[in-house]
């Protein structure tokens, strides 16, 4: 398996413009989560779906934030319209079901909004 | 509260030398799993090594090791032996259940400089 794959790996954007995240996880892998990393606030949990049902979005920053998951192998998180306090490192990341098992994370989108 | 607290900003050890790195966690759930994970300047999330909430013994892998201390709520890692590639921040995290799934949370993060 190819791991977990997001796309793009770097964004610029203007401030105002619509951004979509992409992310891919592991076959299999039932859970997906999005997180944010900023040298202020580390590693924040946005959103995390379970079966492609989002469970808990309390980490979502914003109603600016969205994220879907369609079906098991996309999600996406879209931000609309985005500033430049959005600017950080996106990291999706899956796991199974399970207590035990480590989240394998993508090599994240490093978003710059201008 | 759900919380991971990493009180070390960074810490410097001399290299084939041993570290440890603090970690304490707040839960009222019984059932959790630790875990800690190296982020290395190319920005990828490593995963090192994990602990169950039940798990008696201290997990193990390689030169890394988790002492766990339940009672004090501390799931420290110690590497041994440091390598100048163990220079990297590194994360402690704990995995816990809820009615719609797992979920993952972070602490703040230790940087590591391993110095030659």
């Amino acid at each position: 398996d190819a791991g977990v794959i997001q796309s793009p790996r770097h964004e610029v954007t203007e401030m105002g413009q619509e951004v979509t995240l992409r992310c891919k996880p592991i076959s299999g892998h039932n859970s997906l989560f999005w997180y944010r990393q900023t040298m202020m606030r580390g590693l924040e949990l946005l959103i995390y779906f379970n079966n492609n049902v989002p469970i808990d979005d309390s980490g979502m920053p914003e109603d600016r934030f969205s994220a879907k998951m369609p079906n098991a192998s996309f999600s996406t998180l879209k931000i609309q319209p985005s500033e430049p306090r959005d600017s950080a490192v996106y990291f999706c990341a899956s796991s199974s079901y399970s207590g035990a098992t480590e989240a394998f994370f993508g090599q994240g989108t490093r978003l710059t909004v201008v | 509260a759900q919380k991971i607290t990493q009180t070390q900003p960074g810490m410097f050890v001399q290299e084939k030398e041993a570290v440890t790195l603090d970690c304490t966690y707040d839960t009222s759930d019984q059932s959790y799993g630790l875990f800690w994970y190296k982020q290395p300047s190319s920005g990828e999330m490593i995963f090192l090594i994990y602990q169950g909430s039940y798990d008696e013994q201290n997990a193990t892998e390689g030169r890394y090791s988790l002492n766990f201390q339940k009672a004090r709520k501390s799931a420290n890692l110690v590497i041994s032996a440091s390598q100048l590639g163990d220079s990297a921040m590194y994360f402690c995290a704990m995995k816990l259940g809820g009615t719609g799934g797992f979920k993952t949370i972070f602490g703040a993060g230790t940087r590591l400089f391993v110095k030659a």
